[in-house]
């Protein structure tokens, strides 16, 4: 089955403990992508992927870092999770670059809470 | 980067009734999309229209475009319970291809 998971589902953490939250798609796509969502927020961009060693800042990078090593794979870490950083995180991938034009596929979320 | 601003906020109609929910925008856009979510879950694609287009159906769904008023609209026709959704749209802008902008989303609710 084509999809896009993350690990983990749920995780309760304390700040300054550094996480990673991983993510992998099956279906070869180029572009990858981390959100995250807040109430009343919709969804803001974290950062993204065009390819494998190819990142970028999204509209809220500060407090987060990426890796693309492989095409299938782009973890999300956090060095020092504070309580800001709470929240709802999703990973979506897209066939290719230039997801303005190109539906993105969409992870089942992590909801991340940080004391 | 700007954000689109759905309206209204929420809406909560009967079984059968038609929804029709609203995109504003400010800047120039290349194209809008459309997206739902079930609670807490991740959002899944509804409908891509580019700023060349006014209309565009695809079953149920029916998505307008004003480029001049920058809006637009996604109406669900003969509503079902499992419509019960957030909707977001999310804006293509000109100057960003490799990137969109998600709305803050309208949550219906199709009461039974």
């Amino acid at each position: 089955e084509a999809q896009v998971t993350q690990n983990p589902r749920y995780l309760i953490t304390v700040t300054g403990k550094k996480l990673t939250v991983t993510c992998s798609q099956n279906m070869n796509h180029e572009y990858m992508s981390w959100y995250r969502q807040d109430p009343g927020l919709g969804l803001r961009q974290i950062y993204y992927s065009m390819n494998v060693e190819v990142t970028d800042k999204g509209d809220v990078p500060e407090g987060y870092k990426v890796s693309r090593k492989e095409k299938r794979n782009f973890p999300l870490i956090l060095e020092s999770p504070s309580p800001n950083q709470t929240s709802l995180y999703f990973c979506a991938s897209s066939l290719m670059r230039g997801v303005s034009y190109n539906e993105q596929f969409f992870g089942p979320g992590t909801r991340l809470t940080v004391l | 980067s700007q954000q689109g601003e759905e309206d209204p906020q929420a809406l909560s109609i009967q079984e059968g009734e038609n929804a029709t929910m609203n995109c504003s925008y400010k800047t120039s856009i290349n194209n809008l999309q459309w997206y739902r979510q079930n609670s807490g879950r991740g959002l899944v694609h509804l409908i891509l229209i580019r700023s060349n287009e006014r209309e565009k159906h695809s079953g149920r769904l029916r998505v307008t475009l004003d480029t001049s008023k920058k809006s637009s609209s996604l109406l669900i026709t003969a509503s079902r319970a499992a419509d019960t959704a957030s909707y977001f749209c999310a804006l293509g802008e000109e100057t960003s291809y490799d990137k969109v902008i998600f709305g803050p989303g309208t949550s219906l609710s199709v009461i039974p």
